[in-house]
């Protein structure tokens, strides 16, 4: 079945540093979506990307879509201590009628002031 | 908009007691609901999609006869966990979206502890 890994598992920064996290699919994705939970919290739905070799930014975060749809990535520039917490990508795969994602394996941000 | 409300935040109880969990969607009707597990430090892992009026699909390895599935209006899916055990402990959670290709909203979850 599809699988959806991301790397790294865990980064530790210090506040000011970058950070990047790397999202690959095993299939072709119609969609990917990136998503924020808090330690403690739910799934925040952060951006969605659609076209091949996308580039959207939020203020200090910028996400990318590859150009195959298969893989992702989401870039923070100058981490602050806000930014705590694991980021997920999750993909939609093509056909079905419903909107079912599969999560990636997620990679938890810690940021030392 | 697009609130997402799950009930309850926290269950403890006793191994053997069935467990009823809901998630309603709060300003939109969902025709899809989702029910995902997940353990500490790891992802989310789907369970299940709720169909508004017909049977839940599973995913592989999900016992729908353990976790069952009811959704009975366009604003309430719950997921009852029956018999439950200790291996059954873990965070749940649901979410809805407006319709197909729409970001996905998450209810806070709920945190089962079977003991």
């Amino acid at each position: 079945g599809q699988q959806v890994m991301q790397i790294p598992q865990y980064q530790h920064v210090q506040e000011g540093e970058d950070f990047t996290t790397y999202c690959n699919s095993s299939t072709t994705l119609s969609n990917i979506q990136w998503y924020k939970q808090r330690p403690g919290g739910h799934p925040v739905f952060l951006i969605q990307l659609v076209k091949s070799g996308e580039v959207k930014k939020q203020k200090r975060l910028t996400f990318q879509f590859g150009e195959a749809k298969k893989n992702s990535s989401l870039h923070i520039t100058a981490t602050q201590t806000t930014d705590v917490g694991t980021y997920f990508c999750a993909g939609k795969g093509y056909g079905g009628a419903t909107n079912k994602l599969i999560f990636g394996t997620g990679t938890l941000l810690a940021v030392q002031p | 908009g697009a609130v997402v409300s799950q009930h309850p935040s926290w269950v403890i109880c006793k191994s053997g007691t069935s467990v009823k969990i809901e998630c309603r969607s709060l300003d939109f009707q969902a025709t899809t609901m989702f029910w995902y597990r997940q353990f500490p430090k790891q992802s989310l892992m789907l369970m299940a999609t709720s169909n508004e009026g017909s049977k839940a699909t599973y995913e592989q390895g999900v016992e729908k006869d353990k976790f069952l599935i009811n959704h009975a209006s366009l604003t309430l899916s719950t997921l009852t966990v029956t018999s439950a055990h200790p291996e059954d402990s873990s965070f749940y959670i649901c979410s809805a979206s407006y319709r197909n290709n729409q970001p996905q909203h998450f209810g806070d979850g709920t945190r089962l502890s079977i003991l």
